[in-house]
């Protein structure tokens, strides 16, 4: 069975430019995460999906970044416009339910010239 | 909101020794503490978990003990190998987030 699946692996755009990552994860899995992760640091939560719904986008920046899960599958987190500070990887994870295992695709490393 | 401080950054021990991560967290209503590997330029993938109605588990080599009094828990790798080199990470999950520790690199020396 194949696991999160991330694209694109990376990106390089130039500031004020706009730039969108997709994830598809594991099949059946309910919760979705979207994760950002900056050079030795942990993940940080972007915005978590129970099926379509965005159920915490509490710390996702809603001035320049927009997320959505059409029909609770596939994903996509959009940041429009890209700045300078919004290198790093962004990571989409998956899980069966809230409470369980979360399962991470190999992430997408954006680098904002 | 929940806090996650983990110890040390940086962990270099001797090939065979053994080698112990600790995390601490601020909200007693966590009942969920997760450890995640990390190898250079890879995804974090779940190495063992504890729920807060069991103090410690065992998985082969790796371990991990919660004190929810102190709330406190760590991760014990004994025997360790070379492809135990990477960054570990604690996190603990409180209303449903799952909110992480900064990392801690481990360094296995031949």
């Amino acid at each position: 069975e194949a696991g999160v699946v991330q694209s694109p692996r990376y990106k390089i755009i130039e500031k004020k430019q706009p730039v969108a990552f997709w994830c598809n994860p594991i099949s059946g899995h309910n919760t979705l995460y979207w994760y950002l992760q900056n050079l030795g640091q942990g993940p940080e939560l972007l915005i978590r999906y129970e099926n379509e719904e965005a159920v915490d986008d509490s710390q996702l920046p809603k001035d320049r970044f927009s997320a959505e899960r059409l029909k609770g599958v596939d994903s996509t987190l959009k940041i429009q416009p890209a700045e300078l500070g919004d290198s790093a990887v962004y990571l989409c994870a998956s899980s069966l339910e809230e409470n369980t295992e979360a399962f991470f695709g190999q992430g997408t490393r954006l680098t904002v010239v | 909101g929940e806090n996650v401080e983990q110890h040390p950054s940086t962990l270099s021990v001797q090939e065979g020794d053994s080698a112990v991560i600790k995390c601490t967290y601020s909200d007693s209503a966590s009942n969920y503490f997760p450890w995640y590997k990390q190898e250079l330029g890879k995804r974090p993938q779940l190495i063992i978990d504890i729920r807060s109605n069991v103090g410690e588990k065992k998985d082969q080599r790796i371990a991990v003990t919660l004190n929810k009094t102190a709330k406190h828990f760590s991760l014990h790798i004994t025997e360790t190998q070379p492809e135990d080199s990477a960054v570990y990470f604690c996190a603990a999950r409180s209303n449903y987030q799952l909110i992480w520790g900064a990392g801690t690199k481990l360094i296995i020396k031949p």
